[in-house]
Order: C-alpha cells, then sequence, then structure tokens
C-alpha cells in the first residue's frame, strides 16, 4: 500500500516571501499521480497543482510550483510571493495510474500555512 | 459553488438517532467518494462509487452504510454513531480515466459532531 508523510504540522512564512512545504511518499509503482490541495478555513479542498510521475518535467501553477525527486520519492511544493489568502493547510496526496474507475487518493495528515502579514 | 454540494453543512447527533448526509454533483464525473477528515490523521477514505456501483469499502463499520442512486447523488447514512465518529466527512468526484483531467472536486464537507 501506498503511503504519503508529510513532517511539517505547521509552517510559517512572511507575506511576500517564499516557502517550501515538504512531502515524501512510500510506492512500488512506477507510474502514478502526485497531488498538492489547499483546504482553506471554508473547508473546500481545492487543488493546487499536480505532477504526472512519467514526466521529468516539474509542474508550475503561478506562484505554485514542485520540485519532483522520483528516484527519492519526494514532492515539495514551494510558493512564491506568499500572500494572506494562501494561509490553508495544505495535502499533499498520490494516485495510482494502474486503478481504472477508482482514481482512489491517498493523502498525508496536511500542513498548516500561517502567512505572516 | 464547486460543483459538489453537500448537506447539512454541520450536524449535532445523538448516538441514537438516525441521519443522512448528502452530496450532489453535476459535472457529468463517474465516480464519487466518501472521506472522513479528523484532526491530525491523513484522510481516511471510506466509499468509491464508480457508475453507480460501490467499488471498494474500506473496512467501514456497518452504521454507516452508503447510496448512490444515480450518477450525481451520493448519500451516507448514519445510525447509532459513536463520539469517535465525529469528524468532517468530505464528498468528491472524479471523471473515469479517459474523460481528461483526473483531479477531484470536493465539496464543503458535513461537520458532524455525536453527541
Amino acid at each position: 500500500a501506498q503511503t504519503v508523510t508529510q513532517s511539517q504540522p505547521e509552517m510559517s512564512v512572511q507575506e511576500a516571501e517564499t516557502v517550501t512545504l515538504s512531502c515524501t511518499y512510500d510506492t512500488s509503482e512506477s507510474d502514478y499521480y502526485l497531488f498538492w490541495y489547499k483546504q482553506p478555513p471554508s473547508r473546500q479542498m481545492i487543488l493546487v497543482i499536480r505532477q504526472e510521475a512519467y514526466k521529468q518535467q516539474n509542474a508550475t501553477e503561478n506562484r505554485f510550483s514542485v520540485n519532483f525527486q522520483k528516484a527519492a520519492k519526494s514532492f515539495s511544493l514551494k510558493i512564491s510571493d506568499s500572500q494572506l489568502g494562501d494561509a490553508a493547510m495544505y495535502f499533499c496526496a498520490y494516485r495510482s495510474a494502474y486503478t481504472f474507475g477508482n482514481e482512489k487518493l491517498t493523502f498525508g495528515t496536511g500542513t498548516r500555512l500561517t502567512i505572516i502579514p | 459553488e464547486t460543483g459538489v454540494t453537500q448537506t447539512p453543512r454541520h450536524l449535532v447527533m445523538g448516538m441514537t438517532n438516525k441521519k443522512s448526509l448528502k452530496c450532489e454533483q453535476h459535472l457529468g464525473h463517474n465516480a464519487m467518494y466518501w472521506y472522513k477528515q479528523s484532526a491530525k490523521k491523513p484522510l481516511e477514505l471510506m466509499f468509491v462509487y464508480s457508475l453507480e456501483e460501490r467499488v471498494e469499502n474500506n473496512s467501514v463499520p456497518s452504521r454507516f452504510s452508503p447510496e448512490c442512486p444515480n450518477s450525481s447523488h451520493l448519500f451516507l447514512h448514519l445510525h447509532t454513531l459513536q463520539p469517535e465518529d465525529s469528524a468532517l466527512y468530505l464528498c468528491a468526484s472524479s471523471p473515469q480515466r479517459g474523460q481528461g483531467d483526473y483531479g477531484y472536486t470536493f465539496g464543503s464537507g458535513t461537520r458532524l459532531t455525536v453527541v
């Protein structure tokens, strides 16, 4: 079974600075997807960014980028120019590429990010 | 509005009550999920429905009973719950493989408190 580990329960960053959230995972599969989700106080989980394991290029979405190290099974999220609206719980998630009709996600325990004005 | 709507937003129930959580999506997705979110624990997958058939049931106690009458609606029926069942219950949906983006769309959850 796959597991996802987020070793930082809480992080804080000054507004406009850069912060990196860590995520490691364990799998024996060679093809899979990795995601970062954001959960603000509204409780709705919002997809921030995703990475396909067979792609070597790191995904980027505006101020959000990832550092995907497949051999090390590491998938960190970098948030540049942090904004107050980035304050939320961030969850790393894994999904196998081999299931069909059941796109089950395995989540980490989350990192609570605080933005300091 | 995300496309996945969960009701009620909050629910307080006694251990002998029977209640139901509702989830609705009109995104054309064919898979729907129930997750349980407790403090300081990873989200726990409870049930998966694909094309209205249950494809996964992760050893969830029988006091939780899912129902998927069609591809747009998912229910979680609750009865004789325990205080440790208090949590945020999240519903999500996703397209099946080959239908484009593989991401989930989540609802805003139902905060359940069992007293």
